[in-house]
């Protein structure tokens, strides 16, 4: 059974950058047809695609394309995301998701990371 | 972008009800609309995709129609654990958008 894990900061300030891993168990995040996404969702609020990767090619929501990087670390079954220059509008859960291609929905997600960005 | 309004935003109903979602689209996305469940504190789950495709180990009391604009979920008799959020999502252009979710709760 495939699972995702998100890991990183619960806790960062203004200006920094966020930086989450998404580490891919239970299956091969190299092979096949697979995208892998990530979305987040500010408390209480609805959920929001941040973007997805499918080998080199990287995909971004346009909302937040200068300030993201995807990529992925396939030896280490690993995804990541980097978003740069972080403000209190980017606390959120966000969550790692795989998706077979741009038609398909999420079909498996990990169980989500609360990140607080405060001074 | 192509935006999704699901309606109602909330929904009291009782166990046994039958509960219908909508969710409008700001153009065409063809067939290419997913359903997912939220509850508290965890990650959505698929019900729902390609419209109207059931995924699979999801009970057969929920349903979904429609194509183009519109389109609905359907619980034929909501049970108590059926009591969460529920969003749809379009999978025909980036960006991927959700709508902004329909609470379900107890009556």
């Amino acid at each position: 059974q495939l699972q995702l894990q998100e890991s990183g900061p619960g806790l960062m300030k203004p200006s920094e950058t966020l930086s989450l891993t998404c580490t891919v168990s239970g299956g091969s995040i190299s092979s096949g047809s697979y995208y892998w996404g990530w979305i987040r969702q500010p408390p209480g609020k609805g959920l929001e695609w941040i973007g997805s990767m499918y080998y080199t090619e990287t995909y971004y929501n346009p909302s937040l394309e200068s300030r993201v990087t995807i990529s992925v670390d396939t030896s280490k079954k690993q995804f990541s995301l980097k978003l740069r220059s972080v403000t209190a509008a980017d606390t959120a859960v966000y969550y790692c998701a795989r998706h077979y291609n741009w038609k398909y929905p999420f079909d498996y997600w990990g169980q989500g990371i609360l990140v607080t960005v405060s001074s | 972008d192509i935006q999704m309004t699901q309606s109602p935003a909330s929904l009291s109903a009782s166990v046994g009800d039958r509960v219908t979602i909508t969710c409008r689209a700001s153009q065409s996305v063809s067939s290419y609309l997913n359903w997912y469940q939220q509850k508290p504190g965890k990650a959505p789950k698929l019900l729902i995709y390609d419209a109207s495709s059931l995924e699979s180990g999801v009970p057969s009391r929920f349903s979904g129609s429609g194509s183009g604009t519109e389109f609905t979920l359907t619980i034929s008799s909501l049970q108590p654990e059926d009591f969460a959020s529920y969003y749809c999502q379009q999978s025909y252009s980036i960006p991927l958008t959700f709508g902004g979710g329909t609470k379900v709760e107890i009556k």
